[in-house]
């Protein structure tokens, strides 16, 4: 059973454009939602970042909309650049517990073209 | 430097042959993890340990090992390797109950 479903898999999206990856998850209980970046060769690096209590956190172009009633959650690249061109895995996890684990989406490979 | 580090980081191996892949973390951290990363599957959590003797398995931990006999070492043990094992594997960390979780730089294994 898939807790967290990302789409797209892939998107390419030209420079300057706007770039939307999506998650749901089913757990309610869940109270942490990260978003992970990968560079091809690299590990995982955590980009930003929402609790359930706002709607939506914004750092830089990097902006997280949280539909809680929905069960959903976005990631919003403003401005898209060829150096955010990257593997986004989104996550879900229950840190109220203390010693929770993430559960990751499949991930979606960015492609921004100049 | 604050870091995960992973050896080695490229290994091609047979099926059956034992092998070790390590993982240290410099962080202070308590809680340390393995995943594997596989095309159209994401990263899916392989085992993971709460602190120092203590361990437990998550998502797919048929095939594999794991041992946490000091803080900052979390070694990932595959002792008859096989083919499907072949992935991209990733050390993980962070303190109990904190936001980031720190990944090391990934090991990509081949097993023939």
């Amino acid at each position: 059973q898939q807790q967290v479903k990302q789409s797209p898999q892939s998107l390419i999206v030209q420079k300057g454009g706007i770039s939307i990856i999506n998650c749901a998850y089913e757990n309610t209980a869940f109270d942490y939602f990260p978003w992970y970046q990968q560079f091809p060769g690299k590990g995982p690096a955590l980009l930003i970042a929402i609790r359930p209590d706002v709607s939506e956190k914004k750092e830089g172009r990097f902006t997280i909309s949280f539909n809680k009633s929905a069960k959903q959650f976005s990631l919003h690249i403003m401005d898209s650049q060829p150096g955010d061109s990257a593997t986004y895995f989104c996550a879900a996890s229950l840190m109220n517990s203390g010693y929770s684990t993430l559960t990751f989406g499949k991930g979606t490979m960015l492609l921004v073209s100049p | 430097e604050a870091q995960v580090t992973q050896n080695p980081r490229y290994l091609i191996t047979v099926t059956g042959k034992k092998l070790t892949v390590t993982c240290s973390q410099n962080m202070n951290h308590e809680y340390m993890s393995w995943y594997r990363q596989d095309p159209g599957l994401g990263l899916r959590q392989i085992y993971y340990s709460m602190n120092v003797e203590v361990t437990d398995k998550g998502d797919v931990p048929e095939g594999y090992k794991v041992s946490r006999k000091e803080k900052r070492n979390f070694p990932l043990i595959l002792e008859s390797p096989s083919p499907n094992q072949t992935s991209l594997y990733f050390c993980a960390s962070r303190t109990t109950g904190g936001n980031e979780q720190y990944f090391g730089p990934g090991t990509r294994l081949t097993v023939t």
